[in-house]
Protein backbone atom coordinates (compact mmCIF):
# COMPACT_ATOMS: atom_id res chain seq x y z
CA UNK A 1 0.00 0.00 0.00
CA UNK A 2 1.16 3.56 -0.35
CA UNK A 3 0.40 6.50 1.35
CA UNK A 4 1.52 10.16 0.76
CA UNK A 5 2.15 13.04 3.13
CA UNK A 6 1.53 16.93 2.08
CA UNK A 7 3.67 18.70 5.11
CA UNK A 8 1.67 21.59 4.61
CA UNK A 9 -1.98 22.64 5.01
CA UNK A 10 -2.09 25.63 4.03
CA UNK A 11 0.34 28.08 1.73
CA UNK A 12 0.34 31.29 1.85
CA UNK A 13 2.63 33.81 -0.43
CA UNK A 14 2.68 37.04 -1.99
CA UNK A 15 2.21 37.37 -6.21
CA UNK A 16 5.72 36.89 -7.93
CA UNK A 17 7.09 35.47 -5.21
CA UNK A 18 8.62 31.49 -5.46
CA UNK A 19 6.82 28.75 -3.70
CA UNK A 20 7.38 25.06 -2.73
CA UNK A 21 4.73 22.68 -2.19
CA UNK A 22 6.34 19.52 -0.35
CA UNK A 23 5.35 16.06 -0.71
CA UNK A 24 6.67 12.88 0.71
CA UNK A 25 5.49 9.05 0.05
CA UNK A 26 6.07 5.63 0.81
CA UNK A 27 5.61 2.62 -0.60
CA UNK A 28 7.49 -0.49 -1.12
CA UNK A 29 7.08 -0.59 -5.11
CA UNK A 30 8.14 1.51 -7.42
CA UNK A 31 5.53 4.40 -8.13
CA UNK A 32 4.23 6.99 -10.50
CA UNK A 33 3.61 10.35 -8.88
CA UNK A 34 1.34 13.31 -9.76
CA UNK A 35 0.06 16.75 -9.02
CA UNK A 36 -3.03 17.69 -9.56
CA UNK A 37 -4.94 21.17 -8.52
CA UNK A 38 -8.62 22.34 -7.61
CA UNK A 39 -9.89 25.18 -8.62
CA UNK A 40 -13.18 26.52 -6.19
CA UNK A 41 -16.26 24.20 -6.82
CA UNK A 42 -14.17 22.39 -9.70
CA UNK A 43 -12.90 18.70 -10.00
CA UNK A 44 -9.53 17.71 -9.66
CA UNK A 45 -6.78 18.33 -13.03
CA UNK A 46 -3.71 17.04 -13.92
CA UNK A 47 -1.10 19.08 -13.19
CA UNK A 48 1.87 17.15 -13.83
CA UNK A 49 3.04 13.89 -13.60
CA UNK A 50 6.28 11.79 -13.37
CA UNK A 51 6.51 7.94 -14.98
CA UNK A 52 9.89 7.75 -15.55
CA UNK A 53 12.90 9.00 -17.22
CA UNK A 54 13.85 12.77 -16.46
CA UNK A 55 13.33 13.17 -12.54
CA UNK A 56 12.21 16.56 -13.40
CA UNK A 57 9.14 17.16 -15.36
CA UNK A 58 7.08 20.62 -15.74
CA UNK A 59 3.96 22.06 -16.66
CA UNK A 60 2.82 24.51 -19.13
CA UNK A 61 1.71 26.96 -16.77
CA UNK A 62 5.12 27.26 -15.23
CA UNK A 63 5.41 24.73 -12.38
CA UNK A 64 7.79 22.04 -11.78
CA UNK A 65 8.01 18.84 -9.72
CA UNK A 66 11.48 16.78 -9.21
CA UNK A 67 11.35 13.14 -7.84
CA UNK A 68 13.64 12.23 -5.62
CA UNK A 69 13.34 8.72 -4.83
CA UNK A 70 15.88 8.57 -1.66
CA UNK A 71 14.48 11.00 0.03
CA UNK A 72 10.77 9.49 -1.49
CA UNK A 73 9.80 13.11 -2.38
CA UNK A 74 7.88 15.18 -5.21
CA UNK A 75 8.04 18.53 -3.73
CA UNK A 76 6.19 21.52 -6.81
CA UNK A 77 7.93 24.19 -7.25
CA UNK A 78 7.06 27.38 -8.97
CA UNK A 79 9.75 30.64 -9.33
CA UNK A 80 7.01 33.13 -9.66
CA UNK A 81 2.92 32.94 -8.59
CA UNK A 82 0.31 34.34 -10.05
CA UNK A 83 -3.11 35.32 -8.14
CA UNK A 84 -4.37 32.61 -10.26
CA UNK A 85 -3.06 30.28 -8.86
CA UNK A 86 -5.08 30.18 -5.40
CA UNK A 87 -6.21 26.54 -5.54
CA UNK A 88 -5.86 23.46 -3.80
CA UNK A 89 -2.70 21.30 -4.98
CA UNK A 90 -3.26 17.90 -4.51
CA UNK A 91 -0.14 14.74 -4.81
CA UNK A 92 -0.65 11.92 -5.98
CA UNK A 93 1.17 8.65 -5.77
CA UNK A 94 0.22 5.25 -7.87
CA UNK A 95 1.58 1.80 -8.03
CA UNK A 96 0.55 -1.68 -10.16
CA UNK A 97 -1.83 -3.61 -8.10
CA UNK A 98 -3.60 -6.56 -9.63
CA UNK A 99 -3.25 -4.53 -13.25
CA UNK A 100 -5.01 -1.43 -12.47
CA UNK A 101 -3.05 2.15 -11.17
CA UNK A 102 -5.24 3.54 -8.67
CA UNK A 103 -3.73 6.63 -6.92
CA UNK A 104 -3.78 7.58 -3.24
CA UNK A 105 -4.26 11.47 -2.52
CA UNK A 106 -2.39 13.39 -0.05
CA UNK A 107 -4.95 15.79 1.81
CA UNK A 108 -4.12 18.70 -0.49
CA UNK A 109 -1.97 22.04 0.03
CA UNK A 110 -3.78 25.43 -0.15
CA UNK A 111 -2.00 27.68 -2.02
CA UNK A 112 -2.79 31.42 -1.43
CA UNK A 113 -1.58 34.17 -3.19
CA UNK A 114 -1.81 37.83 -2.52
CA UNK A 115 -1.25 40.55 -4.13
CA UNK B 1 -12.41 15.09 -26.25
CA UNK B 2 -15.13 16.07 -24.53
CA UNK B 3 -13.74 15.14 -20.94
CA UNK B 4 -15.57 13.75 -18.27
CA UNK B 5 -19.10 15.38 -17.22
CA UNK B 6 -21.04 14.28 -13.94
CA UNK B 7 -24.86 14.54 -12.98
CA UNK B 8 -26.46 16.32 -11.02
CA UNK B 9 -24.16 18.65 -9.48
CA UNK B 10 -25.79 19.14 -6.32
CA UNK B 11 -28.27 16.70 -4.55
CA UNK B 12 -30.14 16.93 -1.28
CA UNK B 13 -31.40 13.69 0.14
CA UNK B 14 -32.59 12.39 3.58
CA UNK B 15 -30.83 10.09 5.51
CA UNK B 16 -31.99 6.03 4.83
CA UNK B 17 -32.80 7.29 1.21
CA UNK B 18 -31.27 5.95 -1.61
CA UNK B 19 -28.99 7.99 -4.80
CA UNK B 20 -27.74 7.10 -8.01
CA UNK B 21 -24.96 9.37 -9.20
CA UNK B 22 -23.86 9.35 -13.02
CA UNK B 23 -20.86 10.08 -15.12
CA UNK B 24 -20.24 9.90 -18.73
CA UNK B 25 -16.88 8.94 -19.34
CA UNK B 26 -14.22 10.95 -21.53
CA UNK B 27 -14.50 8.81 -25.36
CA UNK B 28 -12.08 5.92 -25.21
CA UNK B 29 -11.07 6.03 -21.71
CA UNK B 30 -12.43 2.13 -20.80
CA UNK B 31 -11.33 2.53 -16.85
CA UNK B 32 -13.46 5.19 -14.56
CA UNK B 33 -13.04 5.30 -10.97
CA UNK B 34 -15.08 6.99 -8.41
CA UNK B 35 -13.81 9.13 -5.37
CA UNK B 36 -15.69 10.01 -2.07
CA UNK B 37 -13.89 13.95 -1.30
CA UNK B 38 -15.24 15.47 2.23
CA UNK B 39 -14.75 18.78 2.81
CA UNK B 40 -11.27 19.65 3.38
CA UNK B 41 -10.16 16.43 2.74
CA UNK B 42 -8.28 14.69 -0.49
CA UNK B 43 -10.23 12.30 -2.52
CA UNK B 44 -11.11 8.79 -1.11
CA UNK B 45 -11.27 6.08 -3.78
CA UNK B 46 -14.42 3.98 -3.61
CA UNK B 47 -13.92 1.83 -6.91
CA UNK B 48 -12.58 1.29 -10.45
CA UNK B 49 -14.17 -0.23 -13.16
CA UNK B 50 -12.32 -1.52 -16.42
CA UNK B 51 -14.41 -2.83 -19.50
CA UNK B 52 -17.42 -3.19 -17.13
CA UNK B 53 -16.12 -4.99 -14.24
CA UNK B 54 -15.17 -3.39 -11.05
CA UNK B 55 -11.48 -4.46 -10.47
CA UNK B 56 -10.64 -2.62 -7.64
CA UNK B 57 -12.39 -1.34 -4.37
CA UNK B 58 -11.72 0.91 -1.52
CA UNK B 59 -12.73 1.11 2.15
CA UNK B 60 -16.46 1.55 1.49
CA UNK B 61 -19.40 -0.75 2.41
CA UNK B 62 -21.55 -3.01 0.33
CA UNK B 63 -24.09 -0.07 0.10
CA UNK B 64 -21.99 1.88 -1.79
CA UNK B 65 -22.02 0.22 -5.47
CA UNK B 66 -21.92 1.08 -9.14
CA UNK B 67 -21.93 0.13 -12.60
CA UNK B 68 -20.31 0.74 -16.03
CA UNK B 69 -21.72 0.41 -19.32
CA UNK B 70 -20.36 -0.08 -22.91
CA UNK B 71 -20.62 3.39 -23.86
CA UNK B 72 -18.32 4.71 -21.50
CA UNK B 73 -21.28 5.95 -18.94
CA UNK B 74 -20.94 5.05 -15.38
CA UNK B 75 -23.36 5.16 -12.17
CA UNK B 76 -22.72 5.03 -8.81
CA UNK B 77 -25.29 4.36 -6.08
CA UNK B 78 -25.55 4.28 -2.40
CA UNK B 79 -28.44 2.43 -0.21
CA UNK B 80 -29.29 3.90 3.14
CA UNK B 81 -27.75 6.97 3.08
CA UNK B 82 -25.89 8.27 6.37
CA UNK B 83 -25.30 12.19 7.05
CA UNK B 84 -21.13 11.12 6.72
CA UNK B 85 -22.13 10.67 3.20
CA UNK B 86 -22.26 14.23 2.35
CA UNK B 87 -18.99 14.99 0.10
CA UNK B 88 -18.18 15.50 -2.87
CA UNK B 89 -18.64 12.67 -5.14
CA UNK B 90 -15.92 12.64 -8.20
CA UNK B 91 -16.17 10.44 -11.28
CA UNK B 92 -12.47 9.86 -13.05
CA UNK B 93 -11.33 7.84 -16.17
CA UNK B 94 -8.49 6.29 -17.68
CA UNK B 95 -7.27 4.68 -20.61
CA UNK B 96 -5.88 1.22 -19.97
CA UNK B 97 -6.55 1.27 -15.76
CA UNK B 98 -5.11 4.51 -15.22
CA UNK B 99 -1.18 4.40 -15.57
CA UNK B 100 -0.38 7.45 -16.95
CA UNK B 101 -3.16 9.45 -14.72
CA UNK B 102 -6.72 10.27 -14.81
CA UNK B 103 -9.33 13.16 -16.01
CA UNK B 104 -11.56 13.90 -13.31
CA UNK B 105 -15.77 15.17 -13.78
CA UNK B 106 -16.90 18.51 -11.65
CA UNK B 107 -18.31 16.52 -9.20
CA UNK B 108 -21.68 16.04 -7.74
CA UNK B 109 -22.44 17.35 -4.23
CA UNK B 110 -24.18 14.94 -2.12
CA UNK B 111 -25.72 16.72 1.26
CA UNK B 112 -27.17 14.43 3.25
CA UNK B 113 -30.02 15.87 5.84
Amino acid sequence: AQSVTQLDSQVPVFEEAPVELRCNYSSSVSVYLFWYVQYPNQGLQLLLKYLSGSTLVESINGFEAEFNKSQTSFHLRKPSVHISDTAEYFCAVSAASGGSYIPTFGRGTSLIVHP
Amino acid sequence: ETGVTQSPTHLIKTRGQQVTLRCSSQSGHNTVSWYQQALGQGPQFIFQYYREEENGRGNFPPRFSGLQFPNYSSELNVNALELDDSALYLCASSQDRGWDGYTFGSGTRLTVV
